[in-house]
């Protein structure tokens, strides 16, 4: 069936690292991808967003790869700062839908 | 500037009641999303309203009814609450159906005791 899943439930780096959190997908049709970061206590939070027709997109200190031969998602994060501490989300869309990954907590250490 | 806002922010009521939540986006947008995410942070789609009417309905239960008086508010009322029912519930909006990148509100925690 429809999943988006991630390699890593925890990840832990220190500050100033590159943080790379990884994602797979299993619906072969679906044509965007979309990265959340989620803070305690608040809603998902919109990073940055991949379209099936590129297979890399930057942002500000964030990118994102999409490797669709072996269905497969990663978000990097440059210089990793306190204040990326978070779960974050993959999730794929399936039809009008977002189908969302277990997260992964990035955990940034001082 | 609040894009997608809920209320309430908490929520603690005893089983069989019933309750509601409201959702409200001033970003312009067609469509609306409800999205239950459990003890374990797992999000998952509920409904789904596009201008007022309904496209998605997951397999959700009858206790569940969205109602979207106009495409800027989606509403979620739950009747006869259960356990099974606490969770973190998130309203989210995006510019039409397609569903790409949605907004979410802050949502509101339920606690059924």
């Amino acid at each position: 069936g429809e999943s988006v899943g991630l390699h890593l439930p925890t990840l832990s780096v220190q500050e100033g690292d590159n943080s790379i959190i990884n994602c797979a997908y299993s619906n072969s049709a679906s044509d965007y991808f979309i990265w959340y970061k989620q803070e305690s206590g608040k809603g998902p939070q919109f990073i940055i967003d991949i379209r099936s027709n590129m297979d890399k997109r930057q942002g500000q200190r964030v990118t994102v790869l999409l490797n669709k031969t072996v269905k497969h998602l990663s978000l990097q994060i440059a210089a990793t700062q306190p204040g990326d501490s978070a779960v974050y989300f993959c999730a794929e869309n399936g039809g009008g839908k977002l189908i969302f990954g277990q997260g992964t907590e990035l955990s940034v250490k001082p | 500037d609040t894009a997608v806002s809920q209320t309430p922010k908490y929520l603690v009521t005893q089983m069989g009641n019933d309750k509601s939540i409201k959702c409200e986006q001033n970003l312009g947008h067609d469509t609306m999303y409800w999205y239950k995410q459990d003890s374990k942070k797992f999000l998952k789609i509920m409904f789904s309203y596009n201008n007022k009417e309904l496209i998605i309905n997951e397999t959700v239960p009858n206790r569940f009814s969205p109602k979207s008086p106009d495409k800027a508010h989606l509403n979620l009322h739950i009747n006869s609450l259960e356990l099974g029912d606490s969770a973190v519930y998130f309203c989210a909006s995006s510019q039409d159906r397609r569903g790409n990148e949605q907004y979410f509100g802050p949502g509101t925690r339920l606690t059924v005791t």
